[in-house]
């Protein structure tokens, strides 16, 4: 079956680490997200990519980094600059915008829980 | 600035006891507004995408419905595996992305 595969589920991270979130696709998306959910807001968008090679800003990519090397994967690193990033992190992707069927329809992974120790 | 506003935060509900759930929005022309369902540890499912006003959709005991101001989800005689967090999500006609709501937590008693 198509779908978003998020690793690792539970990752947990000391002051002044690095983390890498893996996030990969088979569902032949172009687009690819990455959001932050906290308890009580709404999913804020951090980083997406339309296009292998190429990424643009979200809301709050400060302290945040990606890649999109290959169509089907989009980790995100979570650097020791982000002061708060104990959060839920979604992936999700879509065919393009405006490209039928489906035009904006996000398909999710089922998220990774990052805790600072 | 695009804004979209959920309420109630939380709502209980009786097994049987249809509600509404509402989705207010301020979204520079409106692309299409959409409503997914987040059950807990979990990524968000699609439920549905309304593009405008006075569209209706439904998909078994729910029924969203779009004006120009607002978006409903209206959940008839509502059963326990009912019971998620719903989002809804707004798509403007500049933006490139989608404004989210912080949801409403559904929790359905046998």
């Amino acid at each position: 079956d198509g779908g978003i595969t998020q690793s690792p589920k539970y990752l947990f991270r000391k002051e002044g680490q690095n983390v890498t979130l893996s996030c990969e696709q088979n569902l032949n998306h172009d687009a690819m997200y990455w959001y932050r959910q906290d308890p009580g807001q709404g999913l804020r968008l951090i980083y997406y990519s339309q296009i292998v090679n190429d990424f643009q800003k979200g809301d709050i990519a400060e302290g945040y980094s990606v890649s999109r090397e290959k169509k089907e994967s989009f980790p995100l690193t979570v650097t020791s600059a982000q002061k708060n990033p104990t959060a839920f992190y979604l992936c999700a992707s879509s065919t393009l915008p405006g490209q039928p069927p489906g035009a904006n329809v996000l398909t999710f992974g089922a998220g990774s829980r990052l805790t600072v120790l | 600035e695009d804004q979209v506003t959920q309420s109630p935060e939380a709502l209980r509900l009786q097994e049987g006891e249809s509600s509404s759930l509402n989705c207010s929005y301020t979204v520079s022309g409106l692309r299409g507004l959409f409503w997914y369902r987040q059950d807990p540890g979990k990524g968000p499912e699609f439920l549905f995408t309304l593009y405008s006003a006075g569209e209706e959709k439904e998909k078994e005991r729910l029924k969203a419905t779009l004006t120009k101001k607002e978006s409903f989800l209206h959940i008839t005689a509502p059963k326990p595996e009912d019971s998620a967090t719903y989002l809804c999500a707004g798509l403007s006609g500049s933006a490139r992305q989608l404004t989210f709501g912080s949801g409403t937590q559904l929790t359905v008693l046998p």
